[in-house]
C-alpha cells in the first residue's frame, strides 16, 4: 500500500528565510504533485513532476523529484506572508492513476 | 474558465438522514475522484472513476456510502444513514493526465 509522508507537519518561519519541505513515499512512482490549500478553500495545483530529476520553479517556490530516493522537496526562498498555507504532496499510485496525498505541511510566515 | 462544480457547498443535517453530494467534473476529463478531509485523518481517498467506471472504492464505508457516475457530467456521493463521524469536507476532483483539479468542496455537518 502506497504511503506518503511529509515533514515537517507544521512550519513557522520568518519572512525572508529559506526552508525546505520534504515528501517521502513508499513505492515506486514517477509522478508527483504539489498542491496548496488556503484555510477553508480548495486545493490548488502548484507543480507537476513527471520524471526523475524533474525540477520546477514558480516565484519563491521550487519543487524537485528524486524517484530513486522516493523523495520530493519543496523549497521556499525568502518567504513572504502570502505563502502562508498548507502544502500537500501527492503521489500517483501507478497504473491506476490513484493520487495518494501526504499529511500536509502547514506553513505560517510571520514578519 | 473550466472548473469542477460541487453542490451543496454546505449541508447541516441530523444523524440518520440521507445526504447526497453532487459533482460536475471539467468537460473532457475522464477521471473523477472523491476525497474526504478532516483534521484528524487529512485527505482520504473514498472512491474514483475512470470513463465513468468505478475503479476503487476501498476507502469508503460500504454499508453507508455509495458513489455513482450516472453520466459524464455528474458524479454523486451518497451517505445513508449519516452519522456525526461523517462530518467533514468532501472534495470532488477531476483529471485527464494525472493532475487533478479540485472543486470547492461540500462541508457536511451531521448533528
Amino acid at each position: 500500500e502506497l504511503k506518503v509522508e511529509q515533514n515537517p507537519l507544521f512550519l513557522s518561519m520568518q519572512e525572508g528565510k529559506n526552508y525546505t519541505i520534504y515528501c517521502n513515499y513508499s513505492t515506486t512512482s514517477d509522478r508527483l504533485y504539489w498542491y496548496r490549500q488556503d484555510p477553508g478553500k480548495s486545493l490548488e495545483s502548484l507543480f507537476v513532476l513527471l520524471s526523475n530529476g524533474a525540477v520546477k520553479q514558480e516565484g519563491r517556490l521550487m519543487a524537485s523529484l528524486d524517484t530513486k530516493a522516493r523523495l520530493s522537496t519543496l523549497h521556499i526562498t525568502a518567504a513572504v506572508h502570502d505563502l502562508s498555507a498548507t502544502y500537500f504532496c501527492a503521489v500517483d499510485g501507478g497504473a491506476t492513476d490513484k493520487l495518494i496525498f501526504g499529511t500536509g505541511t502547514r506553513l505560517q510566515v510571520f514578519p | 474558465d473550466a472548473r469542477v462544480t460541487q453542490t451543496p457547498r454546505h449541508k447541516v443535517t441530523e444523524m440518520g438522514q440521507e445526504v447526497t453530494m453532487r459533482c460536475q467534473p471539467i468537460l473532457g476529463h475522464n477521471t473523477v475522484f472523491w476525497y474526504r478531509q478532516t483534521m484528524m485523518q487529512g485527505l482520504e481517498l473514498l472512491a474514483y472513476f475512470r470513463n465513468r467506471a468505478p475503479l476503487d472504492d476501498s476507502g469508503m464505508p460500504k454499508d453507508r456510502f455509495s458513489a455513482e457516475m450516472p453520466d459524464a457530467t455528474l458524479a454523486t456521493l451518497k451517505i445513508q444513514p449519516s452519522e456525526p463521524r461523517d462530518s467533514a469536507v468532501y472534495f470532488c476532483a477531476s483529471g485527464k493526465t494525472g493532475e487533478l483539479f479540485f472543486g470547492e468542496g461540500s462541508r457536511l455537518t451531521v448533528l
